[in-house]
């Protein structure tokens, strides 16, 4: 069970658009299977982004958004603000019955 | 309101045993799946294991598969996680995950606990 990849470390200014991508094999992102988003803040619990690839749980801002493409699945944020700077998980169901986490995008708000 | 309160972690030596619990409200607890997820120490996030809502599938990561044994009453709307024949590279804190989705290649994780933190440590 690899993890999915993601970059270590993204960053961007106020107002402005980043993209965090989340690579996996064919196995893991089959037709069928959809990853989900996690923001996570220091010592806190994880919170859900973004589900089903391109979903958004009530609550959550529409500056968050997901795309699929291939092997790659991505989470966008327009329009930066300092509260997201967080950590950023993607998963994915992979068929084995199991889940595999991305290893994890380091945002920093400059 | 959803709630997850785990509970039951400490410090265990190397091979040692501990059981930790999840209990849940909020909602109507056997129609959904339940999971653990845990973080070590300054390290990113890993599935361990889930639960389907009736507990008649269980699921379980390579890493842990033989050791740990997840479990739930839902008479008692708590889930369980009993920890066996426990290593150093168990140490992190055990979150408990409510599942939700219309069927298993789409579910997703939408609530989450606080985490209890698990230390295997002589």
């Amino acid at each position: 069970q690899s993890a999915l990849t993601q970059p270590a470390s993204v960053s961007g200014s106020p107002g402005q658009s980043i993209t965090i991508s989340c690579t996996g094999t064919s196995s893991d992102f089959g037709s069928n299977n959809l990853v989900s988003w996690y923001q996570q803040y220091p010592g806190k619990a994880p919170k859900v982004m973004i589900y089903e690839g391109s979903k958004r749980p009530s609550g959550v801002s529409n500056r968050f958004s997901g795309s699929k493409s291939g092997n790659t699945a991505s989470l966008t944020i327009s329009g930066l603000q300092a509260e997201d700077e967080a950590d950023y998980y993607c998963c994915s169901y992979v068929n084995s019955d199991t889940w595999v986490f991305g290893g994890g995008t380091k945002l920093t708000v400059l | 309101e959803v709630q997850l309160l785990e509970s039951g972690g400490g410090l265990v030596q190397p091979g040692g045993s501990l059981r930790l619990s999840c209990a849940a409200s909020g909602f109507t607890f056997r129609n959904f799946a339940m999971s653990w997820v845990r973080q070590a120490p300054g390290k990113g996030l890993e599935w361990v294991s889930g639960i389907s809502g009736y507990s008649d599938y269980t699921y379980y990561a390579d890493s842990v598969k033989g050791r740990f044994t997840i479990s739930r009453d839902n008479s008692k709307n708590t889930l369980y996680l009993q920890l066996n024949s426990l290593r150093d590279e168990d140490t992190a804190v055990y979150y408990c995950a409510k599942f939700d989705g219309a069927r298993i290649q789409l579910w997703s994780f939408d609530y989450w606990g606080q985490g209890t933190l698990v230390t295997v440590s002589s």
